[in-house]
């Protein structure tokens, strides 16, 4: 069965230094997403993504976040200076339609801002 | 703006029995979609069940049902001959209707805990 991969798994990164977490969803997916939880909070929308371009997204997704799909295939998100407060389970997700309001999911890559 | 409230971090219950988690939520919207998604240890969330909220009827999966009460804003989740692999984080979400649906709002979870 298809599915949403993520890498990596677990990021270790230093205070100020940029980090990119990538994803590859479902083939025939048109529709592209990342959400963050953090440690015992909620999971976040971050940002849609759709047509190649971003589709919507939150407040949380400021200037230092960036995503794009550069082959055709991953789907990437950019975090270009990070901070303490961006440690986080970071999920892509996808969906071929946004008329059912399902999501597939990837496990999740753990951000540790050091 | 749409919120969520799950308010039970953990629960357990014995292998064959039911236990119901909750969930509450507040929304502005008149056309939403409300889901329960299942995050097994280290694996990724994957959807239960769905409900539109136009439908009086509750939805239901196999073992898997919810008590939607609209007037309320509730949405629990009933499992049924609960097995072990039910053990996992249950989490419960609401998406706007037709056009946004899969931006989701999620609860905290809850974790299930399921006993021999």
């Amino acid at each position: 069965e298809p599915e949403v991969t993520q890498t990596p798994s677990h990021q270790v990164t230093q205070m100020g230094q940029e980090v990119i977490l990538r994803c590859v969803p479902i083939s025939n997916h048109l529709y592209f997403y990342w959400y963050r939880q953090i440690l015992g909070q909620k999971v976040e929308f971050l940002v849609s993504f759709y047509n190649n371009e971003i589709s919507e997204k939150s407040e949380i997704f400021d200037d230092q976040f960036s995503v794009e799909r550069p082959d055709g295939s991953n789907f990437t998100l950019k975090i270009r200076s990070t901070k303490l407060e961006d440690s986080a389970m970071y999920f892509c997700a996808s969906t071929r339609t946004q008329l059912t309001g399902e999501l597939f999911f990837g496990e999740g890559s753990r951000l540790t801002v050091l | 703006a749409q919120t969520v409230t799950q308010s039970q971090p953990e629960m357990s219950v014995q292998e064959a029995e039911t236990v119901t988690l909750s969930c509450t939520y507040d929304t502005s919207e008149s056309d939403y979609y409300l889901f329960w998604y299942k995050q097994p240890p280290s694996r990724q969330m994957i959807l239960v069940i769905r409900q539109e909220a136009y439908k009086q009827q509750n939805a239901t999966e196999n073992r898997f049902s919810v008590n939607f009460q609209k007037a309320a804003k509730s949405f629990s989740l009933k499992i049924s001959d609960s097995q072990l692999g039910d053990a996992a984080m249950y989490f419960c979400a609401a998406g706007k209707g037709t056009g946004t649906a899969s931006k989701l709002t999620f609860g905290t979870g809850t974790r299930l805990q399921v006993m021999l």
